[in-house]
């Protein structure tokens, strides 16, 4: 079992441009969130992601977007990036079976510079 | 809002038992206390969860006070690879439910 897998692990983006992350799930997993985690701090939660929908969104805006696809992979979108947005992208995956643990991927590390 | 309370950081000596204190006053009757933990350059890693009365597992014991208010992580023997930062969360009772992390507590394991 690969667990949850992220790429790229490394990303160096310049200000305004646009990002993609990507993310599969561990396997039999049908949701995944992503998490934003900046140095020194705790993830911050972004979105959760179940049958294609967003289905809970934190406190972030438009600039970031996601998708899920049938295969229950995610992509995590960025755009008009900013110098705050360096950080480590983390990916969580889980079931809607109640009271179980999410697992979450090594994470992607952006700079934007 | 976590609304959870840990210490920022602890210290202790290998193989000695390591007890990483949580206050969760406001929590709610359903909502369960889930332990991650986080080792350098790595993504969260789940440890323990629990309800109302004590869990056990191959990593580490969950104690939740009777009230429900607080909860103590119980590493029995440390091993300089339990150096991480370790996260108490409050959680609803579905697995949809987002997860809330805090500043955590940093532990750092004296060889």
């Amino acid at each position: 079992d690969a667990g949850v897998t992220q790429s790229p692990t490394h990303l160096i983006k310049t200000r305004g441009q646009q990002v993609t992350l990507r993310c599969s799930p561990k396997s039999g997993h049908d949701t995944v969130s992503w998490y934003q985690q900046a140095l020194g701090q705790g993830p911050q939660f972004i979105f959760q992601y179940y049958e294609e929908e967003e289905r809970q969104r934190g406190n972030f805006p438009d600039r970031f977007s996601g998708h899920q696809f049938p295969n229950y992979s995610s992509e995590l979108n960025v755009n008009a990036l900013l110098l705050g947005d360096s950080a480590l992208y983390l990916c969580a995956s889980g079931t809607t079976v109640p009271n179980t643990e999410a697992f979450f991927g090594q994470g992607t590390r952006l700079t934007v510079v | 809002d976590a609304k959870t309370t840990q210490p920022n950081s602890m210290e202790s000596n290998e193989e000695e038992p390591v007890h990483l204190p949580c206050n969760h006053s406001t929590i709610s009757g359903t909502d369960y206390i889930h332990w991650y933990r986080q080792l350098p350059s790595q993504g969260p890693e789940y440890v323990i969860h629990g309800l109302t009365s004590n869990v056990n597992n191959r990593m580490a014991s969950l104690a939740i006070a009777e009230d429900r208010k607080s909860s103590t992580l119980i590493l029995h023997r440390a091993t300089l690879r339990d150096a991480a930062v370790y996260y108490c969360i409050r959680r609803g009772f579905s697995s949809a439910s987002k997860i809330i992390f805090g500043s955590g507590t940093r532990l750092s394991i004296r060889p």
